[in-house]
This record gives structure tokens, C-alpha cells and sequence, in this order.
């Protein structure tokens, strides 16, 4: 079955990059996203990745992907407090009739002063 | 154009009474998702509608849990006879088409007392 894992916790300094890592198991996988999740509040997209490409940059995020080795990343440059949140891998692949996401356990992002 | 709205956004029930959780998706959005966040975890998908129709509800206990999705009127999301292991995030998204963004509401946190 599908699965997606990250590692729990991150901690990094202002200013510098911050980096987010995910594996996941469905090599099926059309779609794969980063949402952001703040305290009390629902996800934000932030951006996605088809599966075949490599990389992807829109402004301070960098995705890159590895589909041999079904890994994705979140690169955050020039990381800001308000980066501080819980960020979210998901897949998805159009099985049959559905295109549901498939997530991660949450990366918890703590960025320090 | 107003984002996913859900309410209530906080809903506290005794054990055995029932909750009603509701989805408006995006106007002109056909496609509602419904997950469940449960403390310090990941989402996890329950049911996939359109207008009327449940696609695919493989992620929706077999018992107590009910959706649907009117042609008129927001997304109900029921359950019956709340327990303690209820307690989480619901989240609902919608899109415009099955291979489009999923956008999220902010979510209903449910407490069964």
C-alpha cells in the first residue's frame, strides 16, 4: 500500500536554508505536494511536483525529486520565523476513480532566533 | 471568490451524541474531500463526492460514519454516536475536476467529552 514518511522535527537558525525530506512507497505517484500547516489552522499549498521532473523552484522553495529512490525535498532559503510550522509531503495518484492525497506524518519546522 | 468554508470551526459533543461537520467547497467545485487529522499525525483520507455521488469512501470506518454531498447545499460530514478516539481535525477540500489542486478549509476540531 501507499506510504509516506518524514522525519518528525527540524530545527534550524534564521537566515539559514532549511531542508525537508520525504520517501514515500507508490511509484504510481503522478502528483507530489508540500502543504504548510500553522498552529490551529488548515493546509496551505505551497507547491507540487509532477513526477517527471527533477527539480522545481518558485522563489525560496526548491522541490527536488528522486524518483529512483522515491524521495522529495523541501528546500526553505533564507528561513524566517514565520516559516516555523508543521509541512506536509503528499502524493497522489489516479487510481481508478479517485485522486486522493496520500501524506506524510509532518515535518514540525522550528526556526530559531 | 471565498476560499472552503467548514463549520463549526470547534464542536464539542458528549460521548454517544452525534456530529454534524459541513463543507462548502469553492464555488464551481464539483469535488469534495473529506480527511481526518488525529493529534500529532498526518491526514488521513476518509471519503471522496461529487454532486450526489460518493466515489470512493475507502478511508471511512465501516460503522457510525456517514457523508454525502447534495445537489443542493454544503458537504455533511455525520457521525453517530461520537467516542473519545473521535477527537481530531476534520478537514475538508474541494476541486474543480478529480485531477485538479485540492484547496482545504480550515477545518473542524471536534471534542467528544
Amino acid at each position: 500500500g501507499e506510504d509516506v514518511e518524514q522525519s518528525l522535527f527540524l530545527s534550524v537558525r534564521e537566515g539559514d536554508s532549511s531542508v525537508i525530506n520525504c520517501t514515500y512507497t507508490d511509484s504510481s505517484s503522478t502528483y507530489l505536494y508540500w502543504y504548510k500547516q500553522e498552529p490551529g489552522a488548515g493546509l496551505q499549498l505551497l507547491t507540487y511536483i509532477f513526477s517527471n521532473m527533477d527539480m522545481k523552484q518558485d522563489q525560496r522553495l526548491t522541490v527536488l525529486l528522486n524518483k529512483k529512490d522515491k524521495h522529495l525535498s523541501l528546500r526553505i532559503a533564507d528561513t524566517q520565523t514565520g516559516d516555523s510550522a508543521i509541512y506536509f509531503c503528499a502524493e497522489t495518484s489516479n487510481t481508478g476513480t479517485a485522486s486522493k492525497l496520500t501524506f506524510g506524518t509532518g515535518t514540525r519546522l522550528q526556526v530559531t532566533l | 471568490n471565498a476560499g472552503v468554508m467548514q463549520n463549526p470551526r470547534h464542536l464539542v459533543r458528549r460521548r454517544g451524541q452525534e456530529a454534524r461537520l459541513r463543507c462548502s467547497p469553492m464555488k464551481g467545485h464539483s469535488h469534495v474531500y473529506w480527511y481526518r487529522q488525529l493529534p500529532e499525525e498526518g491526514l488521513k483520507f476518509m471519503v471522496y463526492l461529487q454532486k450526489e455521488n460518493i466515489i470512493d469512501e475507502s478511508g471511512m470506518p465501516k460503522e457510525r460514519f456517514s457523508a454525502e454531498f447534495p445537489k443542493e447545499g454544503p458537504s455533511i460530514l455525520r457521525i453517530q454516536q461520537v467516542v473519545r478516539g473521535d477527537s481530531a481535525a476534520y478537514f475538508c477540500a474541494s476541486s474543480p475536476s478529480q485531477d485538479n489542486e485540492q484547496f482545504f478549509g480550515p477545518g473542524t476540531r471536534l471534542t467528544v467529552l
